[in-house]
């Protein structure tokens, strides 16, 4: 099963861009490439995702490089209710089963 | 506001005894997926339910089962309980459309599981 290798934590200071990066070199031809994120005390939120093609939204960008074996979440000016732990994950064609890694913990400085 | 909600919030069990734990969708998911994670570890995938019926299941044993209802409530139920069960469960709801692929899960916040 494919899987996301991810650095424990990181660190950020507040308004600062932040890039958390994901390896994935086992990705299959059809997996897409989920990021969610866990405030403390709840449960995961989305964040983003993407196949190929670099995606934006309102929270965040994801760069996916083009053999799609890594890609790299940037959030743009981050803030502190931005602390959270970052999780990277593969999904199947199906998306009936998310596979969850460790995920980076993002520490926010003021 | 995701809508999700989960009961109870906290529970204390002891080994061997039999757990429920229920989940609110949104309304009109018809995709509802359960989860446990353990301190310090990301969510584990258990099963998920679209329209009632199991749609994929990860590496857990029989006695975690599931139920999905028409109202877009759910429950996930542990037989004889171990210490390792001890976890926050997490369930996660999504529209459930045709092919079910890469849509949002909306999460609730978690019931956390103590067995002692």
């Amino acid at each position: 099963d494919a899987k996301t290798t991810q650095p424990n934590s990181m660190e950020s200071n507040e308004e600062e861009p932040v890039h958390l990066p994901c390896n994935h070199s086992t990705i299959s031809g059809t997996d897409y490439i989920h990021w969610y994120r866990q405030l403390p005390s709840q449960g995961p939120e989305y964040v983003i995702h993407g196949l190929t093609s670099n995606v934006n939204n309102r929270m965040a960008s994801l760069a996916i490089a083009e053999d799609r074996k890594s890609s790299t979440l940037i959030l743009h000016r981050a803030t502190l209710r931005d602390a959270a732990v970052y999780y990277c994950i593969l999904s199947t064609y199906n998306n009936n089963d998310m596979r969850f890694g460790a995920g980076t913990r993002l520490t926010v400085k003021p | 506001e995701t809508g999700v909600t989960q009961s109870p919030t906290h529970l204390i069990k002891t080994r061997g005894q039999q757990v429920t734990l229920r989940c609110s969708s949104q309304s009109g998911h018809n995709t509802v997926s359960w989860y446990q994670q353990a301190l310090g570890q990301g969510p584990q995938f258990i099963f998920q339910y679209y329209r009632e019926e199991e749609n994929g299941r990860g590496n857990f044993p029989p006695r975690f089962s599931g139920l999905q209802f028409p109202n877009y409530s759910s429950e996930l139920n542990v037989n004889a309980l171990e210490l390792d069960d001890s976890a926050l469960y997490l369930c996660a709801s999504s529209l459930g459309l045709a092919g079910g692929i890469q849509e949002t899960q909306y999460f609730g916040p978690g019931t956390r599981l103590l067995v002692l």
